[in-house]
């Protein structure tokens, strides 16, 4: 199982943020980070825990082996507002986190 | 590129059935599985299971072991999604995505969802 927080956050253009990521149960390193905008299907953002997917910025970055992961996205800017999933794929069943939606 | 691509919305009474596709192209389709993932609508997501779109081995979620099949036919590079038994908490948006060739695999790509409703 998999717990996000927090479940929402406010923030501003140019802000740094960080949503951290708890597993119930150790998870190594297997775990992913995706960005959701409304009407849209999910991007992948991270994989490996810290490990960016190919055309990400560098502004997105991930840490954390385990049980506790953060997803840290500095100088936020407006297309950046959207709702943050993370995924641990290295027990049955895969599972998402309940999810962080970042707004302005 | 790289695109998976799905099938159009669908609306469906109770107890019906659904098949989803997932059209892969821009990659070698037997070298990745094929993860699918659906979400209600302004809930969060959901994994459904995996299948190796090389031996065609599935891995389902327990809560639609029972009512769901993932079929792949690498002749047209698509994966297929179908459930059964359809309940109207079964509306939600279906997502295929390409995973690794092993269950226990990130997924990169996605496709771009479909809407399957559920109603009388």
């Amino acid at each position: 199982q998999m717990t996000q927080s927090p479940s929402s956050l406010s923030a501003s253009v140019g802000d740094r943020i960080t949503i951290t990521c708890r597993a119930s149960q150790g998870i190594s390193s297997s775990l992913a980070w995706f960005q959701q905008k409304p009407g849209k299907a999910p991007k992948s953002l991270i994989f490996a825990a810290s490990s960016l997917q190919s055309g990400v910025p560098s502004k997105f970055s991930g840490s954390g082996s385990g049980t506790d992961f953060n997803l840290t996205i500095t100088s936020l800017q407006p297309e950046d507002f959207a709702t943050y999933y993370c995924q641990q794929y290295n027990s049955y069943p895969l599972s998402f986190g309940g999810g962080t939606k970042v707004q302005i | 590129q790289i695109q998976l691509v799905q099938s159009g919305a669908d609306v469906k009474k109770p107890g019906a059935s659904v098949k989803v596709s997932c059209k892969a192209s821009g990659y070698t389709f037997t070298s990745f599985g094929i993860t699918w993932v659906r979400q209600a609508p302004g809930q969060g997501l959901e994994w459904m299971g995996w299948i190796s779109t090389y031996t065609g081995n599935t891995n389902y979620a327990q809560s639609l072991r029972d009512r769901v099949t993932m079929t792949t036919d690498t002749s047209t590079t698509t994966a297929y999604m179908e459930l059964r038994s359809l309940r109207s908490d079964d509306t939600a948006f279906y997502y295929c995505a390409r995973s690794g060739s092993q269950l226990w695999s990130p997924v990169d790509y996605w496709g771009q969802g479909t809407l399957v409703t559920v109603s009388s």
